[in-house]
């Protein structure tokens, strides 16, 4: 399985203001995704971060709240826009290395919007 | 759209005990299915894929088996230990395809006592 390193672990932010979340992994990989888990909530979808062109997002996700990179086959960016408290959770980065193989989780960044 | 849901949602036995967790979904067309763990505080650790091809897979202590014309799945652990002790999710193809987001149920969570 891939190493994957996410950027920051945990942060707390002021409402209103946007931060980027990292996503690294050590080895190229074909598919990248993010979630969020919101507070004793299981893991929904967001996107699926793709490669040289824009994120697929899944229904309830805006490309303006949620801009999402991924310049290369192993780095990827999530940002939170205009936070509010709503948006207290957390972001978990997902990789498939192979096609039909499992899917692998960073760490995930645990955000606190006061 | 595929929906997972998870049975018992929270389950707590003696140290030694074999048990059984209940996975179900509704969009049978799935090329695989995925086991995870997820530990308080912490991301998600991949436990089994089994594809559709498969009926069971097998990783020490755990045994997870599929059944896609009923839409279940369950995965059995064998004489339970206290470090077992976390949430158990149950995750499908959001669509069925083979690199795909995942749809999560609740997850089960799971003590173990000593």
């Amino acid at each position: 399985s891939a190493v994957i390193s996410q950027k920051p672990s945990r942060d707390i932010c002021q409402r209103g203001t946007s931060l980027t979340i990292q996503c690294q992994v050590d080895s190229q990989v074909t598919m990248m995704f993010w979630y969020r888990q919101q507070p004793g909530q299981s893991l929904t979808l967001i996107a699926t971060a793709n490669q040289g062109s824009e994120a697929t997002y899944e229904s309830g996700f805006v490309i303006d709240k949620f801009p999402i990179s991924r310049p290369n086959l192993t780095f990827s960016t999530l940002t939170v826009s205009n936070m509010s408290p709503e948006d207290s959770s957390i972001y978990l980065c997902s990789v498939i290395i192979v096609q039909g193989q499992p899917q692998h989780f960073g760490d995930g960044t645990r955000l606190s919007i006061l | 759209k595929q929906e997972v849901t998870q049975i018992p949602a929270a389950l707590s036995v003696p140290e030694g005990e074999n048990l059984v967790l209940n996975c179900s979904f509704t969009d049978s067309a799935i090329y695989n299915l995925q086991w995870f763990r997820q530990d308080p505080g912490k991301g998600l650790t991949s436990l089994l894929l089994i594809q559709s091809s498969q009926r069971e897979q097998t990783s020490g202590r755990l045994n997870a088996s599929l059944d896609k014309s009923s839409g279940r799945s369950t995965l059995y652990i064998a004489a339970s230990q206290p470090g077992d002790s976390a949430t158990y999710l149950c995750a499908a193809p959001y669509s069925g395809g083979g690199a795909d987001g995942l749809t999560f149920g609740k997850g089960t969570h799971l003590i173990i006592q000593p």
